[in-house]
C-alpha cells in the first residue's frame, strides 16, 4: 500500500511554540490530507492540499506538498494545550481509498 | 445533524462469534467507509461504498462483510470473530464531489 509515514512519532512541546510534523509517501496522489484525533475520538479533518498546490494555510495550520520529493509538512503555529491530539496525515489517489500514515503524536505542555 | 453515529461504542466477543457493527449517517452522503486502527498505526481502509447498493474492498477486507441498501446505513458484519479482529473501528462518510471525509465517534472492539 502507499501508506504514509509520519515524522517525528512523538513531539512535546511548550504553549506557543510551533509544531512541525512531517509526512511521506510512495506513489503518485491526487490531494494529500491532515486530520486530527483526540485520545479516544474519531478523526476531525484538518486541511486538504492538491497535487498542484505547493502551499495551503487555514488559521494556525500550514501545509506544504513537494511531490518531487513525496513528502508534506503540517505547521501549526502557537501552539495551545488543545492541539495535544494525533495527527495523521492520508493520501488519496482515486477519492476512494484513503490512505493513512502512522500518525504524529502531539503534546502541548501548558 | 448528528452526523455519522456507530453502535455500540464498546464490544467483547469471544472467538467464533459474530456481530454486526452498526454505522449510520444524517447528511445524505454517498461515500461511506469502514476502517480498523491498531494500536500505533494509522487508520486501514476495510470497505467502502459509494453508493446505495455498490460495495468495494479496501486494503484489509478479510473476516469482513458489507451492504448497503439505503444512502444512511452501512453496517460491517463479522461473521466469525477472530482475537486478530481485536481493534478500534471507525466509520466515515463524505459527499460526492469531495475528498474531507468525516468520521464516527468508533467501536472498540475486543475479541477473546
Amino acid at each position: 500500500s502507499q501508506q504514509g509515514e509520519e515524522d517525528p512519532q512523538a513531539l512535546s512541546i511548550q504553549e506557543g511554540e510551533n509544531a512541525t510534523m512531517n509526512c511521506s509517501y510512495k506513489t503518485s496522489i491526487n490531494n494529500l490530507q491532515w486530520y486530527r484525533q483526540n485520545s479516544g475520538r474519531g478523526l476531525v479533518h484538518l486541511i486538504l492540499i492538491r497535487s498542484n498546490e505547493r502551499e495551503k494555510h487555514s488559521g494556525r495550520l500550514r501545509v506544504t506538498l513537494d511531490t518531487s520529493k513525496k513528502s508534506s509538512s503540517l505547521l501549526i503555529t502557537a501552539s495551545r494545550a488543545a492541539d495535544t491530539a494525533s495527527y495523521f496525515c492520508a493520501t488519496d489517489d482515486d477519492g476512494n481509498k484513503l490512505v493513512f500514515g502512522a500518525g504524529t503524536i502531539l503534546r502541548v505542555k501548558s | 445533524n448528528a452526523g455519522v453515529t456507530q453502535t455500540p461504542k464498546f464490544q467483547v466477543l469471544k472467538t467464533g462469534q459474530s456481530m454486526t457493527l452498526q454505522c449510520a449517517q444524517d447528511m445524505n452522503h454517498e461515500y461511506m467507509s469502514w476502517y480498523r486502527q491498531d494500536p500505533g498505526m494509522g487508520l486501514r481502509l476495510i470497505h467502502y461504498s459509494v453508493g446505495a447498493g455498490i460495495t468495494d474492498q479496501g486494503e484489509v477486507p478479510n473476516g469482513y462483510n458489507v451492504s448497503r441498501s439505503t444512502t444512511e446505513d452501512f453496517p460491517l458484519r463479522l461473521l466469525s470473530a477472530a482475537p486478530s479482529q481485536t481493534s478500534v473501528y471507525f466509520c466515515a462518510s463524505r459527499p460526492t464531489g469531495t475528498y474531507e471525509q468525516y468520521f464516527g465517534p468508533g467501536t472498540r472492539l475486543t475479541v477473546t
